[in-house]
């Protein structure tokens, strides 16, 4: 089962904005509105930033943002601030039953 | 608040099988509108998912991991667990168990996270 495909590394540097793309198949990004995204900070659980592409689950800032255009899903952190340096990872449904993760995106804060 | 807690197998041989429990609190593994899943990261690396278990005890599975893992639930105790055959170095990982909805399909709450490494 082919991860979906995220960026290595994106920087920038405080109070600017970054996006973060997760690109996938017709048979899981694009097939379905079931994209998800986390963050995880180093030796902890990853946390839930957004589900079902768009919506925030209640605690998380409305800086993190997200969006699905055809097979590519995207991340938007806006304002970036220190503590948002940590690895990002997307996920989808997909077809099956089945359920599939990016290989994840370390986000530096320059 | 619903709290997921993996158990600490630690250290297992190669070709020996890996089994993990996961203990549920604060929800029931029985209702119908959540999954179950089991999720791992090798050290430094990505999240992959493994499989997933429903209350009416089917499973869904991750059809890389070529028929080895198999997932299982215990409602009376409110767990479901994980066994790995055949392990290799290669399943070295921190293992996590977490919830996802069945009809939104995001992992909304996650375990601490168990390290299992395969060693001789």
């Amino acid at each position: 089962q082919s991860a979906l495909t995220q960026p290595a590394s994106v920087s920038g540097s405080p109070g600017q904005s970054i996006t973060i793309s997760c690109t996938g198949t017709s048979s899981d990004i694009s097939g379905y509105n079931y994209v998800s995204w986390y963050q995880q900070h180093p030796g902890k659980a990853p946390k839930l930033l957004i589900y079902e592409v768009t919506n925030r689950p209640s605690g998380v800032s409305n800086r993190f943002s997200g969006s699905k255009s055809g097979k590519t899903a995207s991340l938007t952190i806006s304002g970036l601030q220190a503590e948002d340096e940590a690895d990002y990872y997307c996920s989808s449904y997909k077809t099956s039953n089945t359920w599939v993760f990016g290989g994840g995106t370390k986000v530096t804060v320059l | 608040q619903l709290q997921l807690q993996e158990s600490h197998p630690g250290l297992v041989k190669p070709s020996e099988t890996l089994s993990l429990t996961c203990t549920v609190s604060s929800a029931s593994i029985s209702s119908v509108d959540y999954y179950w899943g089991w999720i791992r990261q090798p050290p430094g690396k990505g999240l992959e998912w493994i499989g997933s278990f429903y209350y009416s005890g089917k499973t869904y599975n991750n059809p890389s991991l070529k028929s080895r893992g198999t997932i299982s639930g215990d409602t009376s105790k409110n767990q479901f667990s994980l066994k790995l055959t055949s392990v290799t170095p290669a399943d070295t990982a921190v293992y996590y168990c977490a919830r996802h909805p069945t009809y939104s399909n995001e992992f909304d709450y996650w375990g601490q996270g168990t390290l299992v490494t395969v060693s001789s």
